[in-house]
C-alpha cells in the first residue's frame, strides 16, 4: 500500500534524553514535513524538506533536528533542548503538480516525557 | 494574529443536519485551501482541496472559497454520527512550500 508510515506510534522519553521519530513514504513525493499538535490545538510546522539533502526550519524548530538523506525518509530527533516535548507528532509529504499541491499525513506518533 | 483563524467549537448538530464550518485567513499570498478531517488520535485525512474562488462539491461535502473576503467554508450535508471529528482548514502558499493550519473545529453529530 502507498502511504506514509510513522514509528513508533507511542514513545516515552525520560527528561534529558534525545529520541528519534521515524517517517517513511513510498509515494515518491519530493517534499516532506514534520508538524506538532498539542491537545485541542492545530498543527504547527517544525521542519520541512523540499528535496533530498535540504531542509528548512518551520515555526517551532528549536529543540528539534532532522535529516533528509533519502527521498523516502525524513526522521525527526527531539532533543533534550526541547523544553516541552510531550505532544502528537505528524509527518506529511506532498508533490507539486500542474493542478497544485496536496499534502498527506501519516498516522502520527505520540511522545510523552516521563 | 494567526494567519488562519478557526472557531474551536465544539459544534453540536443533530443527525441529518447541515454542518457549516468556517475559516478566515489574513495573507493574500495563500493560493490553495484544504479541509482535513481528524479523528481522535489519528492523522488528518484530506477531504477537500480548492484553488480558485467559488464552490467545489464532492458527495456530501462542499468547499467554498471567497478570496476577496479571505473566507473559506466547508458544508457537510446529511450529517452522520461518523462525521463527528475535528475539522481543520489549511492554506498553502507556493512560496515557502508550507501549509498553515487553523486551530480546528470539533464537530459532534448526535444520533
Amino acid at each position: 500500500d502507498g502511504g506514509i508510515t510513522q514509528s513508533p506510534k507511542y514513545l516515552f522519553r525520560k527528561e534529558g534524553q534525545n529520541v528519534t521519530l521515524s517517517c517513511e513514504q513510498n509515494l515518491n513525493h519530493d517534499a516532506m514535513y514534520w508538524y506538532r499538535q498539542d491537545p485541542g490545538q492545530g498543527l504547527r510546522l517544525i521542519y520541512y524538506s523540499q528535496i533530498v539533502n535540504d531542509f528548512q526550519k518551520g515555526d517551532i524548530a528549536e529543540g528539534y533536528s532532522v535529516s533528509r538523506e533519502k527521498k523516502e525518509s525524513f526522521p525527526l530527533t527531539v532533543t533534550s533542548a526541547q523544553k516541552n516535548p510531550t505532544a502528537f507528532y505528524l509527518c506529511a509529504s506532498s508533490q507539486t503538480t500542474s493542478s497544485g499541491n496536496t499534502i498527506y499525513f501519516g498516522e502520527g506518533s505520540w511522545l510523552t516525557v516521563v | 494574529q494567526k494567519e488562519v483563524e478557526q472557531d474551536p467549537g465544539p459544534l453540536s448538530v443533530p443527525e441529518g443536519a447541515i454542518v457549516s464550518l468556517n475559516c478566515t485567513y489574513s495573507n493574500s499570498a495563500f493560493q490553495y485551501f484544504m479541509w482535513y478531517r481528524q479523528y481522535s488520535r489519528k492523522g488528518p485525512e484530506l477531504l477537500m482541496y480548492t484553488y480558485s474562488s467559488g464552490n467545489k462539491e464532492d458527495g456530501r461535502f462542499t468547499a467554498q472559497v471567497d478570496k476577496s473576503s479571505k473566507y473559506i467554508s466547508l458544508f457537510i450535508r446529511d450529517s452522520q454520527p461518523s462525521d463527528s471529528a475535528t475539522y481543520l482548514c489549511a492554506a498553502f502558499k507556493a512560496a515557502g512550500n508550507k501549509l498553515t493550519f487553523g486551530g480546528g473545529t470539533r464537530v459532534l453529530v448526535k444520533p
